[in-house]
């Protein structure tokens, strides 16, 4: 199946810092999303980008999917952005997601 | 997200005991997903649902089972639950106007 590896495992920032995540997949994609997991415990949907860019205030996300991966870009960093950030990707026509393991986030005030 | 909600939001049961958690979504996506999510392991998917009375395995379906009489509820049943089954749950609905889905709150299942 589809492979999706995610950069670094683990990013500490200051509040007010810049940070680009990455998302690297091994195969063609129909479906690509980002979800932060705040401290509690939700999945909250940040994109669907499955090509592209899109911007939604500090936050931003591209996807080259001809070179297969995507970054997420977090400007401003506040310690509410603090959690886990996933990649998602499908890509066969049943829209099952494979996630990738996460990037743990820690800003620090 | 709106609109998706899951019963009991926290269970404890005792081994061998059967267990039903319960997903509800009122957008009328067409499908459903029922995933685990462990330390070290990400969010793997369970069982999913393409449609009423339709549905198929994920990667992680040994000892549950499913089911969806209604568009709305997808049901995920542990028959005889075991320790190796305590995670926290996730039920999703996506696929109405694109690959887009969207995740439940989450249950969190601890089984003694």
């Amino acid at each position: 199946g589809i492979q999706v590896e995610q950069s670094p495992p683990d990013l500490i920032l200051q509040e007010g810092a810049n940070s680009t995540l990455r998302c690297n997949f091994s195969d063609s994609v129909n479906n690509l999303q980002w979800f932060h997991q705040n401290p509690w415990g939700q999945l909250i949907n940040l994109f669907y980008i499955p090509s592209g860019t899109k911007q939604n205030g500090r936050l931003s996300a591209t996807t080259v999917a001809t070179e297969r991966y995507s970054l997420l870009y977090i400007s401003s960093s506040q310690t509410t952005d603090s959690g886990v950030y996933f990649c998602a990707v499908e890509t066969g026509a049943n829209s099952k997601l494979t996630f990738g393991k996460g990037i743990t986030l820690s800003v620090r005030p | 997200d709106a609109g998706i909600t899951q019963s009991p939001r926290h269970k404890v049961t005792e081994t061998g005991t059967p267990v039903t958690l319960r997903c509800h979504q009122t957008e009328n996506h067409r499908y459903m997903y029922w995933y685990r999510q462990d330390p070290g392991h990400g969010l793997r998917l369970i069982h999913y649902s393409y449609g009423v009375k339709d549905t198929d395995k994920g990667e992680v379906s040994d000892g549950y089972s499913v089911s969806r009489s209604k568009t709305e509820d997808f049901l995920l049943t542990l028959e005889s639950a075991t320790s190796s089954q305590t995670s926290v749950y996730f039920c999703a609905a996506g696929g109405t106007s694109s690959y887009e889905q969207y995740f439940g709150p989450g249950t969190r299942l601890t089984v003694t």
